[in-house]
């Protein structure tokens, strides 16, 4: 089964209003990764956190990490048409020496004018 | 620069039918990935490949095979199409680092009739 979970599956929002997806894992992560896929498209890399408690910052997106590294959230300000699209966490599973990026399930972000 | 590619894009086959996708990169990554993305399940790894002729499982790989003959080219076969199958599949690479971010390509839709 997924090694993270990610919630909520879906989310609509009005333009300019705030959005958040949480990803969660019972195990601790050596660090997670955030993936942004647009209508259509391919997943594209947006950040990896690392540290305990990281707080990274892309324009109006805050990726956080916590502090016993088995939780993750990303948080949109005033979003966009822009940010549509299906926002995947990823973690990484341990296999015989090799990290295998294991995903949530991933939340879409549909954004209404 | 071409990046990783996949081929064909569209490919609609029957079942029974070998169907082999294509991926191919050019930045010599040692990892590659082939994950299948279905309504719900998010991504979901078939099979990975640390390095030229290593393979491995992942979470999903029964009815598909890979190998790895040349470090560019990973393909993914289904021996034997089955309406199940029918899904988007990403191949992804990564560099020699154990925890660097996924490069996707544009992913081949494949329907399974």
């Amino acid at each position: 089964g997924q090694q993270v979970m990610q919630i909520p599956q879906y989310q609509h929002v009005q333009e300019g209003e705030d959005f958040t997806t949480y990803c969660n894992s019972s195990t601790t992560l050596s660090n997670i990764q955030w993936y942004k896929q647009r209508p259509g498209g391919h997943p594209v890399f947006l950040i990896q956190l690392v540290k305990s408690g990281e707080v990274k910052k892309q324009k109006r997106l805050t990726f956080q990490f916590g502090e016993a590294k088995k939780n993750s959230s990303l948080h949109i300000t005033a979003t966009q048409t822009t940010d549509v699209g299906t926002y995947f966490c990823a973690g990484p599973k341990e296999t015989g020496g090799s990290y295998i990026p294991t995903f949530g399930r991933g939340t879409s972000l549909i954004v209404h004018p | 620069d071409a990046g990783i590619t996949q081929s064909p894009r569209y490919k609609i086959t029957e079942t029974g039918r070998q169907v082999t996708l294509m991926c191919h990169q050019t930045w010599s990554h040692s990892y590659m990935f082939w994950y299948r993305q279905d309504l719900g399940h998010g991504l979901r790894l078939i099979y990975y490949s640390a390095a030229a002729d290593i393979t491995d499982k992942g979470e999903v790989p029964d009815g598909y095979v890979v190998s790895r003959s040349k470090t560019e080219n990973f393909p993914l076969t289904l021996e034997s199409a089955t309406r199940s199958q029918t899904s988007v599949y990403f191949c992804a690479s990564r560099s020699t680092s154990r925890t660097g971010e996924l490069f996707f390509g544009e992913g081949s839709r494949l329907t399974v009739l």
